[in-house]
């Protein structure tokens, strides 16, 4: 189970971290992402970051504002996101796996309006 | 980072075959076998249909089938039931990116 939280409105430029809790399955031996929906649009890969943190990878739109984290000890993934725009408004699935995407939360709306 | 091209809509009548196309560049679909497939209904998760081109997961119906041919992967849907009826994305590794579809809404009439 994947379950995440920390979405809500913010303004433009600002801050938000998203956490997504996982259960269920063995957490640090997966590759975890982050794939976002726009409201009414497809999906769009974020972020993955491997088992042991030791690499990450980004969609280009937000590399240096995004940061994608995990704690294997506490089985939870993060999303910390800077300097939001209005076109980072979305629901941000927290999903198992780098490549397959195998089982995905059911997400967290961020929604970045003045 | 352009995003692979699906077709907006398919459609067909129960029991009949449909197929989705997903085609994309020799950088990405061409270039592995880390082609894959999502069913999302409204309201609903994605949930991965097929994986690593072919593959099926465990409890995917084997009436749901994937291939490659080029720069393009396909999704086909035997036997198409009422419940079939969803948007569908494809999605492809392309180095240390991940390029998904823009979706097709499958219609069943």
């Amino acid at each position: 189970q994947l379950v995440e939280s920390g979405g809500g409105l913010v303004q433009p430029g600002g801050s938000m971290r998203l956490s997504c809790a996982a259960s269920g399955f063995t957490f640090s031996s997966t590759w975890m992402s982050w794939v976002r929906q726009a409201p009414g649009k497809g999906l769009e890969w974020v972020a993955n970051i491997k088992q042991d943190g030791s690499e990450t990878n980004y969609v280009d739109s937000v590399k240096g504002r995004f940061t994608i984290s995990r704690d294997n000890g506490k089985n939870s993934l993060y999303l910390q996101m800077n300097s939001l725009r209005a076109e980072d408004t979305a629901v941000y699935h927290c999903v198992r796996g780098g490549t397959n995407f195998a089982y995905w939360g059911l997400g967290t709306l961020v929604t970045v309006s003045s | 980072q352009s995003a692979l091209t699906q077709p907006p809509s398919a459609s067909g009548s129960p029991g009949q075959s449909v197929t989705i196309s997903c085609t994309g560049t020799s950088s990405d679909v061409g270039g592995y076998n880390y082609v894959s497939w999502y069913q999302q209904h409204p309201g609903q998760a994605p949930k991965l249909m097929i994986y690593e081109v072919t593959k099926r997961p465990s409890g995917v119906p084997d009436r749901f089938s994937g291939s490659k041919s080029g720069n393009t992967a396909s999704l086909t849907v035997s036997g198409l039931q009422a419940e079939d009826e969803a948007d569908y994305y494809c999605s492809s590794y392309a180095g240390s990116n991940r390029l998904f579809g823009g979706g097709t809404k499958l219609t069943v009439l």
